[in-house]
């Protein structure tokens, strides 16, 4: 099974900076990865997939980047509305398996 | 628009069965190019695919639940259901029912779980 890996498990941010989070993958997944973001309370919304490519409505200050095991989600300016948890899921070996990373939840500094 | 919505008891007795539907709303669950998903999210933690149904009715199932698993999909209903048997503390979870967009030959090419049920909640106890 492959293993991602979120780094950091926290991120401290203040409105309107940039942010950068990391997935790690235990082996090559070449560009199968999408990005996740959920607010408390609330399901998972999808913002990324095949690493790089946003999903329908998703606003252009989020981006994704990497391919092989290593994944950037960046987002260009934080809004308000963006604090929350998010979640790198691969799908290299899709159907059926896809699994998620752990989790960086993106907190007010 | 597509919108999914989850329903079924907040509260199961161990080793009893869980049971829980997802209702689509604005689109056909006849539609190819869509495997119809089960998720899961224990308390404070992150997801786990439980499995997925195609609207011809091939599934796939996650290994580690396999044994336990039974989903189906009613198509003049617009319905898909999960069945989760001998269920434990450990089966304590937020649920979601979500939308694979997919295509391809056995829906080969991943786009995401683009649509989301706002989840329900089962704890396991007596």
């Amino acid at each position: 099974e492959i293993v991602l890996t979120q780094s950091p498990a926290t991120l401290s941010v203040s409105p309107g900076e940039r942010v950068t989070l990391s997935c790690r993958a235990s082996q090559s997944v070449s560009s199968s990865l999408a990005w996740y973001q959920q607010k408390p309370g609330q399901a998972p919304r999808l913002l990324i997939y095949d690493a790089s490519t946003r999903a329908t409505g998703i606003p252009a200050r989020f981006s994704g980047s990497g391919s092989g095991a290593e994944f950037t989600l960046t987002i260009s300016s934080l809004q308000s509305e963006d604090f929350a948890v998010y979640y790198c899921q691969q799908y290299n070996d899709w159907p059926p398996w896809v699994t998620f990373g752990g989790g960086t939840k993106v907190e007010i500094k | 628009q597509v919108q999914l919505q989850e329903s079924g008891p907040g509260l199961v007795k161990p080793s009893q069965t869980l049971s829980l539907t997802c209702t689509v709303s604005g689109g056909s669950i006849s539609s190819g190019g869509y495997y119809w998903t089960w998720i899961r999210q224990h308390p404070g933690k992150g997801l786990e695919w439980i499995g997925y149904i195609y609207h011809s009715g091939s599934t796939y199932y996650n290994p580690s639940l396999r044994s336990r698993i039974s989903m189906s999909i009613d198509t003049s209903k617009n319905q898909f259901s999960l069945k989760l048997s001998s269920v434990t503390a450990a089966d304590t979870a937020i649920y979601y029912c979500t939308r694979v967009d997919c295509s391809g030959g056995s829906c080969y090419y991943y786009y995401g779980m683009d649509v989301w049920g706002q989840g329900t909640t089962v704890t396991v106890s007596s």
